[in-house]
């Protein structure tokens, strides 16, 4: 069975401090992506990464995908409190159409 | 409209009941999917349909059963439904099956008594 494991599982900071968010799988996966879910709502897209070692910047948001396709990182610089959310890893594996999701980090950045 | 509308946004259901939620997108895309989130569990996939055929039954009980008319719409008809089922159902869709990205609805939350 494929798995997701996200770490932190929770994290409250203040507004201005740095954060990284680890997405970690022993399964090689063709895609990886990061979406961001608020309370009541949906996840939000917010990257797709598919090349190992792939590095995307999305304003004060790093991703990154590990060389051999197995983890991904987000970072944020400088969070605030719009960043607060539900921060969600999925992954595809080649020639499936299944993503399997991670299991979360729960960001609150506190003014 | 755009992108994902999912109805009834709550949903309040007795275990002997029979209901549907209603999911339709607006993208143009091929294929639809449901979701089911608990609390403390991961998002996990339930029912995939590519060009309204399903693709995927992810041992799912019977008392969830699915139905897409078209590549626009797709429901959850609910019967029977036990206290453990209560939980934020999600819609998704995607231009195919295996392409990369999702674009998911707001969700319907229901909970059985």
């Amino acid at each position: 069975t494929q798995l997701l494991e996200q770490s932190p599982q929770f994290l409250s900071i203040q507004e201005g401090e740095n954060l990284t968010v680890y997405c970690n799988s022993s399964s090689v996966f063709s895609s990886l992506q990061w979406y961001r879910q608020e309370p009541g709502e949906g996840p939000v897209l917010l990257v797709t990464v598919v090349t190992g070692g792939e590095v995307k910047k999305l304003k004060r948001l790093t991703f990154q995908f590990g060389d051999a396709r197995k983890d991904s990182s987000l970072h944020i610089t400088a969070a605030q409190p719009g960043d607060t959310g539900l921060y969600l890893c999925a992954g595809v594996s080649g020639g499936t159409y299944k993503y399997i999701f991670g299991t979360g980090t729960r960001l609150k950045v506190l003014a | 409209e755009t992108g994902v509308t999912q109805t009834p946004r709550h949903l309040v259901m007795g275990m002997t009941n029979k209901k549907s939620l209603k999911c339709e997108q607006h993208l143009g895309h091929n294929a639809m999917y449901w979701y089911k989130q608990s609390a403390k569990k991961p998002l996990e996939l339930m029912f995939v349909y590519n060009f309204k055929e399903q693709t995927e039954n992810n041992s799912v009980p019977s008392r969830f059963s699915p139905e897409c008319p078209n590549s626009s719409h797709l429901f959850l008809h609910l019967h029977t439904l036990q206290p453990e089922d209560s939980a934020l159902y999600l819609c998704a869709s995607s231009p195919s099956v295996g392409t990369y990205e999702q674009y998911f609805g707001p969700g319907t939350r229901l909970t059985v008594t």
